[in-house]
């Protein structure tokens, strides 16, 4: 069955300080996508990255990056430098097989990161 | 950048009173989703559509209702609200060729 895991319930930084927020899936199926997203307090969910199966390249967007790894089906998400902006509750998800058709996504727990001054 | 809006943002109501939460988009997406989630916890998917006349039952179990009579509209019907129905209700909506699922800015429901 597919199932996305992200241990880490809360973490909390002092700004500038870098953080990485753990993101592990399981799935059966060789094509799948792997998002993040951000929900603020305010509590819409903000789309950040979409990344295929087949693209194991990582990649960074300002002070966000990317870690993919198929070998320990791992998705992690880097904040350098956070700022008291960042505090927000992120949430990894999978996408289901027959995305295609069906494109229901299974998120994880979500990890609540708290950026203090 | 999506456009995908819910009415009402807020919502406090008594048990037994019957609502509808309104989930509208301007993409023209095919698929549409709604998810409850209780705060900061994981989403649960309650239903989805692929399209206009389409509607299916998510993963959890739910007493709402939804339809789809319109491409852009996918409102969500409690017949008799509850307080176990107090929550916040996502909507969402993507492509048909799987893109990133764009949300509304969600619902909050307290019912009394």
């Amino acid at each position: 069955a597919q199932k996305v895991t992200q241990a880490q319930t809360e973490i909390s930084v002092v700004e500038k300080e870098d953080v990485t927020l753990d993101c592990v899936y399981e799935t059966r199926d060789t094509t799948y996508y792997l998002f993040w997203y951000k929900q603020p307090p305010s509590g819409e969910l903000v789309f950040l990255i979409r990344r295929n199966s087949f693209d194991e390249q990582n990649e960074i967007s300002g002070r966000y990056s990317w870690n993919f790894q198929k070998s320990t089906s791992s998705f992690n998400f880097t904040i350098t430098a956070s700022q008291v902006v960042d505090s927000a509750v992120y949430f990894c998800a999978l996408s289901e097989p027959n995305y295609n058709q069906g494109g229901k996504l299974i998120f994880g727990q979500g990890t609540e990161l708290s950026v203090k001054p | 950048e999506a456009d995908i809006y819910q009415t009402p943002r807020y919502l406090v109501i008594g048990t037994g009173k019957k609502i509808t939460l309104e989930c509208s988009q301007t993409m023209g997406h095919d698929k549409m989703y709604w998810y409850q989630q209780d705060p900061g916890m994981e989403l649960h998917l309650i239903h989805y559509s692929y399209g206009v006349n389409s509607t299916e039952k998510g993963d959890l179990s739910s007493e709402s209702t939804v339809s789809r009579i319109r491409t852009e509209h996918f409102p969500l019907t409690l017949e008799s609200a509850r307080p176990s129905h107090t929550s916040q209700y996502l909507c969402a909506s993507s492509e048909w060729k799987l893109e990133a699922q764009y949300f509304g800015p969600g619902t909050r429901l307290t019912v009394l």
